[in-house]
């Protein structure tokens, strides 16, 4: 079965611009993932869908941060505007049952 | 989800068994060990998991400890691109209805040298 795709792999956007990142789950996956990876930080959550709905989006930074999932395939993550702390590596992971999460490649994301 | 503990850093022989600890004392009758791995900076791995029993696949092998309070992750010929940041993580499965996002700790960072 084909992975979790990601888009862009790279993405470097001036300070205040707007970014938004694609994650295509593997398909039937109803659960769906956002996290990243700060500089030298740990990974950390953002939030979870379960179809197209947001079950916990306890992890999302702040209000500049919006995820989306119409139709319940792919998300988008979009980050409006950008800021400098937002620089990092995003991470989409889908879920099926009896099994592990399955990571894309990621994002990243270079705010100057 | 319960807290992991697992050793900063550790370094391996190429082609010897690497053998990576995680201590999870809080884990609840219901949570599941789970291991996945980060290499370089790709995305999150998985690469077993277990509740009790010790289990083993393609990639490497899971020993759990009978009061379940620590595992160890096994690979049993360390390659060079084995080289990675290991993470245990407890979590519920997916099958006793556990969807729920998974925390990561700083892992151990494996070194495997020549």
């Amino acid at each position: 079965e084909a992975g979790v795709t990601q888009f862009p792999s790279h993405s470097v956007i001036e300070k205040g611009q707007t970014v938004t990142l694609r994650c295509d789950p593997i398909s039937g996956h109803d659960n769906l993932y956002w996290y990243r990876r700060v500089m030298g930080k740990e990974i950390k959550f953002l939030l979870h869908f379960v179809k197209e709905s947001k079950q916990d989006e306890s992890g999302m930074p702040n209000n500049r941060f919006l995820a989306e999932r119409t139709g319940g395939t792919y998300s988008t993550l979009k980050v409006q505007p950008a800021e400098l702390e937002d620089s990092g590596v995003y991470f989409c992971a889908s879920r099926g049952a009896n099994y592990g999460y399955t990571f894309g490649s990621g994002t990243r994301l270079t705010v100057v | 989800d319960a807290k992991t503990t697992q050793p900063t850093s550790m370094d391996c022989a190429e082609g010897r068994a690497a053998n990576l600890p995680c201590n999870h004392s809080t884990i609840s009758g219901n949570e599941y060990v789970y291991w996945y791995r980060q290499i370089h900076s790709q995305g999150p791995q998985y690469i077993i998991h277990g509740l009790k029993n010790n289990e083993t696949n393609e990639m490497a092998s899971l020993i759990i400890t009978e009061d379940r309070k620590s595992s160890t992750l096994i690979l049993p010929h360390a390659t060079l691109r084995d080289t990675a940041v290991y993470y245990c993580i407890v979590s519920q499965s997916a099958v006793s209805g556990g969807y729920q996002k998974v925390t990561f700790g700083t892992g151990t960072k494996l070194q495997v040298i020549p």
